[in-house]
């Protein structure tokens, strides 16, 4: 079974800084899709930014970026110029592209951002 | 176009009562999923549908959860007799097809007195 695993339960960031989110995840697929999901306090579940296990340029959403790493298994999520509207939490999830399977969600980080 | 809609946003009820849980999909989308979320598990997939047709409950904690999908613009999950522990955040989410990313209700929060 896939696992994803965030390791920072929680993150803080100057605003106008950059911070990067952490995520690796355990498979023997080699097709998959892997997605970041925001939830803020008002507890929508938002999507931020989703990547193709085949395709190997990095996904981009405007200040969101990925840094994904196949082989190593890792998907972290850069946010640019950080803004009080970021404050949420991350999740970072995995699904695989064989059978019927849902999302495989990590635990969460909690990013705060310092005015 | 409107997005998921759940029903309550808010439940509170007292041990032992039946509850309902509502969801209204995305229209045209033949996937639905049911969500719970909590501090200690985080987010635990429960039930997912296709076409109405539940794909797999293994993620349903016990006999007293159940969910239906009557046709694919509506879904119910129900928790009968409800206990404490069943207090969560309990989210419905659509997809169009299997791979595409879900899109999420705001969630119902339900609290077990």
């Amino acid at each position: 079974a896939q696992t994803v695993t965030q390791s920072q339960p929680e993150m803080s960031v100057q605003e106008a800084e950059t911070v990067t989110l952490s995520c690796t995840y355990d498979t023997s697929e080699s097709d998959y899709y892997l997605f970041w999901y925001k939830q803020p306090p008002s507890r929508q579940m938002i999507l931020v930014i989703r990547q193709e296990a085949y395709k190997q340029q990095n996904a981009t959403e405007n200040r969101f970026s990925v840094n994904f790493q196949k082989a190593a298994k890792s998907f972290s999520l850069k946010i640019s110029d950080s803004q009080l509207g970021d404050a949420a939490m991350y999740f970072c999830a995995y699904r695989s592209l064989s059978g019927n399977t849902p999302l495989v969600f990590g635990k969460g980080t909690r990013l705060s951002v310092i005015a | 176009d409107a997005g998921v809609i759940q029903s309550p946003r808010h439940e509170v009820t007292e041990m032992g009562q039946e509850v309902t849980l509502r969801c209204k999909p995305i229209s045209g989308h033949d996937y639905l999923f049911w969500y719970r979320q909590t501090m200690m598990r985080g987010l635990e997939l429960l039930i997912y549908f296709n076409n109405n047709v539940p794909i797999d409950d293994s993620g349903m904690p016990e006999d007293r959860f159940s969910a239906k999908m009557p046709n694919a613009s509506f879904s119910t999950l129900k928790i009968q007799p409800s206990e404490p522990r069943d207090s969560a955040v309990y989210f419905c989410a659509s997809s169009q097809g299997g791979v595409q990313p879900q899109h999420f209700g705001d969630g119902t929060r339900l609290s077990i007195l």
